[in-house]
């Protein structure tokens, strides 16, 4: 099982759709999940972090299921410009704490 | 706009060339990386440094030398590389190491082919 795993997409919504990501991750001992945000041929951008009790940023909520290993991102009312690939990314902890691991992302297309 | 400046946005080179990537951040953060994406692909890292020293070394290839003259510059120097190494070469910082916010900055990266 890979470390941090994706669904690669994409998901193809119309503007003012809801759409919801999840990653797994495989490591149990995993400290800290974060959701990145990449634009077409731009550099990777920290979108919000994940905390145990879910935590919403505007249209963007993001939750955590330590039970089951995943995390998920959902997005209200889509626009054009969240049209991105969105990276899961987790800190592992222990002996490799601080080398966050990236999984390969989920495309988004968001259509007028 | 980035506050992580990368030079040069992109780079040819032939196989037996040497050339070097540069990278700067003025934000006071005390470690900054290498990483290195292939298209449709993560990032993956390749060095760390913390309070300019290498701290991470993620069994890179020598033909990748990395330098830290100080705590604002990151530089990464290519000598003899495969066409297999084109890719898009990332530069970030964070303001410690391990990054317990989780909170990376990049830069806009350098897009490198090897001929």
């Amino acid at each position: 099982r890979k470390e941090v795993e994706q669904d690669p997409g994409p998901f193809n919504v119309p503007e003012g759709a809801t759409v919801a990501f999840n990653c797994t991750y495989s490591n149990s001992a995993s400290q800290s999940f974060f959701w990145y945000r990449q634009d077409c041929r731009k550099e990777p951008k920290l979108l919000m972090s994940v905390y145990s009790s879910g935590n919403e940023d505007g249209r963007f909520t993001a939750q955590l299921n330590r039970a089951s290993q995943y995390i998920s991102l959902l997005i209200r009312d889509s626009k054009l410009s969240d049209s991105a690939t969105y990276l899961c990314v987790v800190n592992p902890g222990g002996g490799s704490q601080g080398n966050l691991i990236f999984g390969k992302g989920t495309k988004l297309s968001v259509k007028p | 706009d980035t506050e992580v400046t990368q030079t040069p946005k992109h780079l040819v080179m032939g196989m037996t060339n040497k050339k070097s990537l540069k990278c700067e951040q003025h934000m006071g953060h005390r470690a900054m990386y290498w990483y290195k994406q292939k298209a449709k692909k993560p990032p993956e890292l390749m060095f760390v440094y913390s309070y300019e020293k290498l701290s991470i070394n993620e069994s890179v290839p020598s033909r990748f030398s990395p330098e830290c003259p100080n705590s604002s510059l990151l530089n990464l120097h290519l000598h003899a590389l495969q066409p297999e190494d084109s890719a898009l070469y990332l530069c970030a910082s964070s303001q410690d190491y391990p990054a317990v916010t989780g909170e990376l900055f990049f830069g806009e990266g350098s897009r490198l082919t090897v001929l």
